[in-house]
């Protein structure tokens, strides 16, 4: 099984809500990855957890927090977004964390709007 | 510093032809690079990638690539388009702290 699943698929929101973006993967990968992705651009890099730590923080604002709870789920918090915060965001996971050369497997995304 | 270019933000093509997707690349360091392709409302998918080795890397649905070193290129290619492989295209480059997308070429395959 190499998938990556993600739920919603797409998703609506006022800028006073709070809502959770969740991201699967039952493949046993150590490392998970989550991605903005505005239209018509490449995907931006946001987090990465390293076997269930973060490990890196692409400066991304505090209207975001990231959420390990154990090595197969990735949640991704959002509270007081903005509308230009609105994007596909993809989640990815890989077998290593640390490394970028493992191949990185990609779930189809969640389609954000904010309102 | 680390940076992906591809050349081409649109490229079209007949069914049938030669698709040549070009990427340039710098690194200061030996790179790792990878092709992914995006389909409509889909995640991305690895299609090859080149770390060591062989410069000639064969992916996914038919398509390859060539890691140029004198070049710093790593350009796609697939002898003959299927309507199927209409997508956006990412090469991306990897010099071990992160991985970096270039900007994207959208493929377009006319009947």
């Amino acid at each position: 099984d190499t998938e990556v699943t993600q739920t919603p698929k797409h998703l609506v929101m006022g800028m006073t809500n709070k809502k959770s973006l969740k991201c699967e993967q039952h493949m046993g990968h150590r490392a998970m990855y989550w991605y903005k992705q505005k239209a018509k651009k490449p995907p931006e890099l946001m987090f990465v957890y390293s076997y269930e730590k973060l490990s890196i923080n692409e400066s991304v604002p505090s209207r975001f927090s990231p959420e390990c709870p154990n090595s197969s789920l990735l949640n991704l918090h959002l509270h007081a977004l903005q509308p230009e915060d609105s994007a596909l965001y993809l989640c990815a996971s890989s077998q290593e964390g640390g490394t970028y050369t493992d191949t990185q497997y990609f779930g189809p995304g969640t389609r954000l709007t904010v309102l | 510093a680390q940076s992906v270019t591809q050349l081409g933000s649109h490229v079209s093509v007949s069914e049938g032809a030669l698709v040549l997707l070009r990427c340039n690349y710098s690194s200061s360091v030996p790179p790792y690079l990878f092709w992914y392709v995006q389909y409509p409302n889909q995640g991305l998918q690895l299609l090859l990638k080149y770390t060591t080795g062989a410069t000639l890397v064969k992916g996914i649905n038919g398509f390859e690539a060539e890691f140029k070193k004198s070049e710093t290129s790593f350009h796609l290619t697939k002898p003959s388009a299927h309507m199927s492989d209409a997508a956006e295209y990412f090469c991306a480059v990897s010099p071990a702290s992160k991985i970096i997308f270039g900007s994207g070429t959208r493929l377009s395959i006319r009947p």
